[in-house]
């Protein structure tokens, strides 16, 4: 059973708010990843991470940024929360050369 | 071309049917190839890991994979409406790298 947690599960913010969304694993895992995914499409990397103090972005341009302070937690903040953002947010951690896990998920709304 | 292409779909099968679901790739020296089962409004979640060339089954999933032509499918025996869902294709290139989906859809 993967041990990778999200929180909170769902979401409602106003226009312009500052989020966080948490993501924590203890399986010590070194890659660490998010993605958004809109009900129905794909997966899209907004950033990933190879290890403490190691972020990069993903393939799919965001707003949004991360860090990587501790092996088990990875953040994802949004300065200031748009309608845009609305989305799924899911994060997930793996290491080589095992499956990828993923969290239960944040679902955001932004009103 | 994408790193990971996956049929478009949708699929629909009947109850019982066989599910045959396909994805190839782009690189000839990934090594590490994953199916994902993904229902609506839920985390994807691993069904099955391949790394050789040909066949492995785990109850009604068979993976097959062909490195030479650089595919890999994954079919699903007596298919039953609990396995609607989309099925993610994942392959190591580098890193892990995700395919859009399958939507299937089993219908009684």
């Amino acid at each position: 059973e993967a041990d990778i947690y999200q929180t909170p599960r769902y979401l409602v913010i106003g226009t312009g708010k500052k989020i966080t969304l948490e993501c924590s694993q203890t399986m010590g895992h070194d890659k660490m990843y998010w993605y958004q995914q809109d009900p129905g499409m794909e997966l899209h990397l907004i950033h990933y991470s190879y290890g403490v103090n190691s972020t990069e972005k993903g393939d799919l341009s965001s707003e949004s940024t991360v860090s990587r302070i501790r092996t088990e937690h990875f953040p994802l903040t949004l300065e200031s929360a748009r309608p845009s953002h609305t989305s799924q947010y899911l994060c997930a951690s793996r290491t080589d050369p095992r499956e990828a896990f993923f969290g239960q998920g944040t679902r955001l709304t932004v009103v | 071309q994408k790193e990971v292409e996956q049929n478009s779909g949708p699929l629909s099968v009947p109850e019982g049917a066989i599910a045959s679901l396909n994805c190839t790739y782009s690189d000839r020296g990934s090594q590490s190839f994953f199916w994902y089962r993904q229902y609506s409004g839920k985390s994807p979640e691993l069904i099955m890991f391949i790394y050789s060339n040909g066949d492995k089954e785990d109850g009604r999933f068979t993976a097959q994979l062909n490195k030479a032509s650089q595919y890999v499918s994954l079919l699903i025996r007596d298919s039953q409406p609990s396995d609607s869902a989309t099925y993610l294709c994942a392959v190591k290139i580098g890193d892990m790298r995700f395919g859009a989906g399958t939507r299937l859809t089993v219908k009684p």
